[in-house]
C-alpha cells in the first residue's frame, strides 16, 4: 500500500520567516503531487500542484520535486500567521487514487 | 458556483446504530470519495466511485459501505456503528479525465460522534 511521509510533523516560525515543508511518496508510479492547506474546522483546499521535475513558485510559495527519489518540498517565505495551518501533501498513484500524508502542522508566531 | 455538500455537519450516535452520511456535488466531476480524517492519520482514503453504479474500496473500508446513486451523490453508510468510527469524515469531487490531473473539491465535513 502507498504511503506518503511528511516531515517535520509541527513546525513554529516567527513572522517573516521561511517555512520548509517536505513529503515523499513509497509509490514508485507516483506521477502527481499536490499540497494542500487546512485551517483549523475547516476543509482542505489546494494550494499548489506539480508533476515535473524541477521548482514552482506562485507568490510567496514554492514547491520543488525529485521525480527519482518521489520527494517534495513547499517553501513558504516571509511566513504570516495566516499560514498558520495543517499542511497536507497529497500524491497520485495508479487508479487515480490519491494518498495524502498524515500533515504538517504549521504556526507562524507574530 | 460548483460545489461539495455534505450532510449532516453534525452527527451522534450510539454505538449499533445506522448512520448515513449524505455528499452532493455540482461539479460535474466523474470522481467522488470519502475520506475520514484523524490526528496523525491525515486523510484516510475510505470509498470511491469514477460514476453512479460504481464503487472501488479504499484503504481503509472495514465497516463502511457506500453507494454512488447518481452522478451527484455520494452517500456512506455505516450500518453498525462503533466507537472507533468516531471522525470527521470528508467528500471530495475530481474528475482527472479534464487533462488527467484536476484538484480535489471538499465538502465542509461530517463530524460523527459514536457513543
Amino acid at each position: 500500500q502507498q504511503k506518503v511521509q511528511q516531515s517535520p510533523e509541527s513546525l513554529i516560525v516567527p513572522e517573516g520567516g521561511m517555512a520548509s515543508l517536505n513529503c515523499t511518496s513509497s509509490d514508485r508510479n507516483v506521477d502527481y503531487f499536490w499540497w494542500y492547506r487546512q485551517h483549523s474546522g475547516k476543509s482542505p483546499k489546494m494550494l499548489m500542484s506539480i508533476f515535473s521535475n524541477g521548482e514552482k513558485e506562485e507568490g510567496r510559495f514554492t514547491v520543488h520535486l525529485n521525480k527519482a527519489s518521489l520527494h517534495t518540498s513547499l517553501h513558504i517565505r516571509d511566513s504570516q500567521p495566516s499560514d498558520s495551518a495543517l499542511y497536507l501533501c497529497a500524491a497520485r498513484g495508479g487508479n487515480y487514487k490519491y494518498v495524502f500524508g498524515a500533515g504538517t502542522r504549521l504556526k507562524v508566531i507574530a | 458556483e460548483a460545489a461539495v455538500t455534505q450532510s449532516p455537519r453534525n452527527k451522534v450516535t450510539v454505538t449499533g446504530g445506522n448512520v448515513t452520511l449524505s455528499c452532493r456535488q455540482t461539479n460535474s466531476h466523474n470522481y467522488m470519495y470519502w475520506y475520514r480524517q484523524d490526528t496523525g492519520h491525515g486523510l484516510r482514503l475510505i470509498h470511491y466511485s469514477y460514476g453512479a453504479g460504481n464503487l472501488q474500496i479504499g484503504d481503509v473500508p472495514d465497516g463502511y459501505k457506500a453507494t454512488r446513486t447518481t452522478q451527484e451523490d455520494f452517500f456512506l453508510l455505516l450500518e453498525l456503528a462503533s466507537p472507533s468510527q468516531t471522525s470527521l469524515y470528508f467528500c471530495a469531487s475530481s474528475d482527472p479525465g479534464t487533462g488527467g490531473h484536476s484538484d480535489y473539491t471538499f465538502g465542509s465535513g461530517t463530524r460523527l460522534l459514536v457513543i
